[in-house]
């Protein structure tokens, strides 16, 4: 069975820094397409980041330059390094594995405020 | 304002068929396959049907997509209460180089 487990979401204030990490059983990080996804409360669905196998990388405009997509694959976890956070980048953030999003995390809510 | 476009809410009385459309462009849902999702209510979104109409394990086969040039739709048939979500519908675009999804769809079963 594919698990996909969120942690390191949190209050932070504006211009902070924040790590999230996504652990994965049953399901090979390095090997797949992995997403970043957040939902800001009562809202849609919005794809943040974007790695797979390779090393490739890609990112919605809002966040390039500011978040880093990374796996490490000794822990087959996925991670997320956002910096210079904004109360706009306020809300839960979602791992989601496979070609299709077909498996997804939790969430781990974050929110930027003073 | 989302790249693909879904209206807000949808309803239906149980036993109903409803569909859940979703326009795009070419350089998404024209170029590319797309996949739904539902999000039950308190609950992390799932894939629902993804590309050439298939369904993840575990899936009803009273749910079915389909596309047509730059748009698509999601057909639930034999509508029941444990419908009540909200779908989004998601595609890869080439212009933007990322994924696109839709405002997403609150269904009521009435």
């Amino acid at each position: 069975e594919v698990q996909l487990v969120e942690s390191g979401g949190g209050l932070v204030q504006p211009g902070g820094s924040l790590r999230l990490s996504c652990a994965a059983s049953g399901f090979t990080v390095s090997r797949n397409y992995m997403s970043w996804i957040r939902q800001a409360p009562g809202k849609g669905l919005e794809w943040v980041a974007l790695t797979y196998s390779g090393g490739g990388t890609y990112y919605t405009d809002s966040v390039k330059g500011r978040f880093t997509i990374s796996t490490d694959n000794s822990k087959n976890t996925l991670s997320l390094r956002m910096n210079s956070l904004r109360p706009d980048d306020t809300a839960f953030y979602y791992c989601a594995g496979g070609s299709s999003h077909d498996y997804w995390g939790q969430g781990t809510l974050v929110t930027v405020s003073s | 304002q989302s790249v693909l476009t879904q209206p807000p809410s949808a309803s239906g009385t149980p036993g109903q068929r409803v569909t859940i459309s979703c326009s795009g462009s070419s350089s998404n849902i024209g170029s590319n396959t797309v996949n739904w999702y539902q999000q039950l209510p308190g609950t992390a979104p799932r894939l629902l049907v993804y590309p050439n109409n298939q369904r993840p394990s575990g899936i009803s086969d009273r749910f079915s997509g389909s596309k047509s040039g730059t748009s698509a739709s999601l057909a639930i048939s034999g509508l029941q209460s444990e419908d009540e979500a909200d779908y989004y519908c998601a595609a890869w675009d080439d212009s933007l180089n990322g994924w696109v999804f839709g405002g997403g769809t609150k269904l009521t079963v009435l």
